[in-house]
């Protein structure tokens, strides 16, 4: 009954190939985001999806790009994979409360990514 | 959203209370201070959030002071599964699309519960 799932927990690829993270929530949530925390543990929202469209871009590279086929699924795709990509990114999900944010955020465990 | 100040690291016995402090003296008036805790290999989880009252739920307490500018983050009764980095984050209540769900993550505290 896991809330926020992420696949796989851990994804060791080599510089320039392209590569997927899945995410899914069951908490009938309407926004998902992906956050990414680098190798000094700071932790830094990328995207966020409410509904299925596109809310916060943090000046990520393109080569990044989200996809989120219904509002419980928000998949990341990294194209031509950097050493710098090598990082822990999280999937997070809201319910979207109008005029308000107060809501948590639910956290998936993580995606280890460790590019060569 | 206002920068926060934490401590480093911290230790607890266990059994003990732990007080985790923030610094937030740049808060505004819209602005709500959270708590996270990211234990080893895990993802952040919720732990409370307030905005001028202190608050109260079933992991933990959250003291703001009068003037907003601090606050403590109290565990009752500490477990050596409450040692994990504690974040203290304030965002605002109501702010444009583009920062909906921004949580600003700082180093946070290092708890260490000890037997």
């Amino acid at each position: 009954d896991t809330a926020v799932s992420q696949t796989p927990k851990y994804l060791v690829t080599q510089m320039g190939n392209d590569k997927s993270i899945k995410c899914e929530q069951n908490l009938g949530h309407d926004t998902m985001y992906w956050y990414k925390q680098d190798s000094k543990k700071f932790l830094k929202i990328m995207f966020s999806y409410n509904n299925k469209e596109l809310i916060i871009n943090e000046t990520v590279p393109n080569r990044f790009s989200p996809k989120s086929p219904d509002k419980a699924h928000l998949n990341l795709h990294i194209n031509s994979l950097e050493l710098g990509d090598s990082a822990v990114y999280f999937c997070a999900s809201s319910p979207h409360d109008r005029g308000s944010y107060n809501s948590p955020l639910h956290f998936g465990n993580g995606t280890r990514l460790t590019v060569t | 959203d206002a920068k926060t100040t934490q401590p480093p690291s911290m230790d607890c016995a266990e059994g003990r209370a732990a007080n985790l402090p923030c610094n937030h003296s740049t808060i505004s008036g819209n602005e709500y201070v959270y708590w996270y805790r990211q234990i080893h290999s895990q993802g952040p989880q919720y732990i409370i959030h307030g905005l001028k009252n202190n608050e109260t739920n079933e992991m933990a307490s959250l003291i703001i002071t009068e003037d907003r500018k601090s606050s403590t983050l109290i565990l009752p009764h500490a477990t050596l599964r409450d040692t994990a980095v504690y974040y203290c984050i304030v965002r605002a209540s109501r702010a444009g699309g583009t920062s909906y769900g921004k949580l600003t993550f700082g180093q946070g505290t290092i708890l260490t519960v000890h037997p």
